[in-house]
């Protein structure tokens, strides 16, 4: 398996579009994470699926963010309006149950 | 409430020293702990896990890592240490009563001089 993908792997887009981020699990994961990481705030979970339902997206900054799985090989985290301090790296993780998540190279996007 | 916990931001060590990561967790149930590693511009990777069995685990690039239950630490370790092993380190602990919900600690920036 070629391990979790993200697209895109750089973002630069203006303050008030929408971004669009996404991920590509592992075949056959039924967890799937989605993550960002900033220099300030660290790691944060922003919201998890378990076999393609919502879990928990308590993370979630704000209604600007959403996050979708539609299916089991696909998950989209959406942003919009996008704004700076949105910028960061985003990561999605996924897993086979309880055990280790393997995390994608992520997305760095910035907003200007 | 559950979380993870690493009291340093920054370990120093020389080429060939031990070294050791610190970590201590708070869950309601039994812990499955996991460590990751994240080079520069780099996802994190798993390094090893806890899961139940023995208290020393060890997992890939010769880290290891010791479950103390009455500590509720799960430090990690390496006999020598090389500078190719500088980069961040991170703890993390899923909970398995709060639905499998994964926390990372702050991570720990390791540094390793020759």
């Amino acid at each position: 398996d070629a391990g979790v993908i993200q697209s895109p792997r750089h973002e630069v887009t203006e303050m008030g579009q929408e971004v669009t981020l996404r991920c590509k699990p592992i075949s056959g994961h039924d967890y799937l994470f989605w993550y960002r990481q900033t220099m300030m705030r660290g790691l944060e979970l922003l919201i998890y699926f378990n076999n393609n339902v919502p879990i928990d997206d308590s993370g979630m900054p704000e209604d600007r963010f959403s996050a979708k799985m539609p299916n089991a090989s696909f998950s989209t985290l959406k942003i919009q309006p996008s704004e700076p301090r949105d910028s960061a790296v985003y990561f999605c993780a996924s897993s086979f149950k309880f055990t280790e998540a393997f995390f994608g190279q992520g997305t760095r996007l910035t907003v200007v | 409430a559950q979380s993870v916990a690493q009291p340093e931001d920054q370990v120093n060590v020389a080429e060939g020293n031990p070294l050791t990561v610190k970590c201590t967790y708070s869950v309601s149930g039994n812990p499955y702990l996991f460590w990751y590693v994240q080079y520069p511009n780099r996802g994190l990777q798993f390094l090893l896990k806890y899961i139940t069995g023995d208290n020393l685990v060890k997992g890939s690039y010769g880290f290891e890592a010791e479950f103390n239950k009455s500590q509720t630490s799960f430090h990690l370790k390496k006999p020598s240490a090389l500078v190719s092993d500088s980069a961040l380190y991170f703890c993390a602990v899923r909970d398995m009563i709060n639905f499998n919900k994964f926390y990372f600690g702050s991570g720990t920036k390791l540094n390793v001089k020759p």
